[in-house]
């Protein structure tokens, strides 16, 4: 149990359009959902919390407004990176936790890359 | 916030041997992980140890939550428990992000 998806697992985009990456729990509904970001040979970084029906709440450094996260249900959030730049290229992992599960549980994470 | 610290950061081992890793933290937690990232990137879930022991086969982990530090144990290790091993502190409820350390990179050779 507490499975975790991430579609697409890699993507390559050219410099100034927009990504849309999607997490889904797939046997539980997922109450929050996080989104880190992980560059090479570093540790996760915590980028934004999502509830369902609610605002994200971004940390700080976090650009709000190029990192869109939506938490329209409670199997799936979507973090559109807009007007992707190289330096947004890294690794992107989604988490969720809900009710039934205990702790975090990780998606497979999706490799950007921008051009 | 919250500072978690991660030893040592770099562990290399002959198959077969034992070995325990470590994480300290800073404040009282309520949630306590320890996850394996595997070379494409997939964390896998360990342990939920906020506090006592558990095992799980080969695989063992003890927290002294009123010391703030947890010990993942590894024994007769094998190639496949390369890669690194993250603990990640936080809370339960509303306020429930985690903190990570920097990890514990692991390789073991045959």
């Amino acid at each position: 149990g507490a499975v975790v998806s991430q579609h697409p697992s890699w993507v390559i985009c050219k410099s100034g359009t927009s990504v849309k990456i999607e997490c889904r729990s797939l046997d539980f509904q997922a109450t929050t959902m996080f989104w880190y970001r992980q560059f090479p040979k570093q540790s996760l970084m915590l980028m934004a919390t999502s509830n369902e029906g609610s605002k994200a709440t971004y940390e700080q450094g976090v650009e709000k407004d190029k990192f869109l996260i939506n938490h329209a249900s409670l199997t799936l959030s979507t973090l559109t990176v807009t007007s992707a730049h190289p330096e947004d290229s890294s690794f992107y992992i989604c988490s969720a936790t809900g009710l039934a599960t205990i702790g975090q549980f990780f998606g497979p994470g999706t490799r950007l890359t921008v051009l | 916030g919250i500072q978690v610290e991660q030893s040592p950061p770099d562990l290399i081992l002959q198959e077969g041997a034992n070995s325990t890793l470590r994480c300290n933290f800073s404040d009282s937690v309520n949630n306590l992980q320890w996850f394996h990232q595997n070379p494409w990137g997939q964390l896998i879930n360990l342990f939920y140890i906020p506090s006592g022991t558990k095992q799980n086969g080969r695989l063992s982990a003890t927290t002294v939550a009123t010391e703030r530090y947890s010990l993942l144990y590894i024994s007769s290790s094998q190639t496949t428990d390369s890669g690194v091993y993250f603990c990640a502190v936080g809370f339960t409820g509303a306020n429930s992000k985690l903190t990570f350390g920097k990890g514990i990179t692991l390789s073991v050779r045959p």
